[in-house]
């Protein structure tokens, strides 16, 4: 696709399941972001991923959370054991990484832990 | 300008007006600064960029000013309209890594 495709677009969930949501980068792009934001404000960082480099996993609130980006593409981030103070919009960006300045973000996936 | 945690400052400009948004870093080895806007119910979306080495950089009625003396960055939007209502993030890209501010929710009195 021409853009960064996130998947699901909505996902309501119970407390205590586990979730997983994924994300496909722009082709080509080595650098991958996560974020999560909450309703009316900022992005907050959960990790980045840059080609074959270890992650930047210094934004994850807590062990539930963990991601995975596999062969350098696709993105997965999961939580385990969901709370409802996990509610929010998780966002993810990809950019060209090295010589890229501008990271092109989807869409995101509301999830809503009831 | 900058907030504490991510609760987010709202500028309030009559349309029409020149808006300006601030924005305060901390790393002097950052190489770009980029400014995003960000509308309801979407992802944040490029609007402009700087390198660490210009101080002032114009778009289509944008304008970012780079002070690196006191690493602050703004951006500033000439005859502000309606549909530029929405969260504005900075962004600074150090070592191929882009970390966002915690953004300026711009508010567009008709």
């Amino acid at each position: 696709g021409a853009g960064v495709s996130q998947s699901p677009s909505n996902k309501v969930t119970e407390k205590g399941k586990d979730v997983e949501l994924r994300c496909d980068p722009i082709s080509g792009h080595t650098a991958l972001y996560w974020y999560r934001q909450s309703l009316g404000q900022g992005l907050e960082f959960l990790i980045y991923f840059q080609g074959n480099s270890a992650p930047d996993k210094s934004g994850l609130p807590s062990d539930r959370f963990s991601a995975e980006r596999t062969g350098g593409s696709v993105s997965t981030l999961t939580i385990q054991r969901t709370q409802q103070e996990d509610s929010a919009v998780y966002l993810c960006a990809s950019s060209l990484g090295q010589g890229g300045t501008e990271a092109f973000f989807g869409q995101g996936t509301r999830l809503t832990v009831v | 300008g900058e907030s504490v945690g991510l609760h987010l400052p709202t500028l309030s400009v009559q349309e029409g007006d020149n808006s300006i948004i601030n924005c305060a870093y901390s790393n002097s080895a950052s190489d770009y600064f980029i400014w995003y806007k960000q509308e309801s119910g979407k992802g944040p979306q490029f609007i402009i960029d700087i390198r660490s080495n210009m101080d002032k950089r114009q778009g289509q009625r944008v304008t970012v000013l780079l002070n690196k003396t006191v690493k602050h960055l703004s951006l500033q939007i000439a005859a502000t309209q309606p549909g530029d209502s929405a969260v504005y993030f900075c962004a600074e890209n150090i070592n191929q890594k882009v970390t966002f501010g915690t953004g300026t929710k711009l508010q567009v009195i008709p």
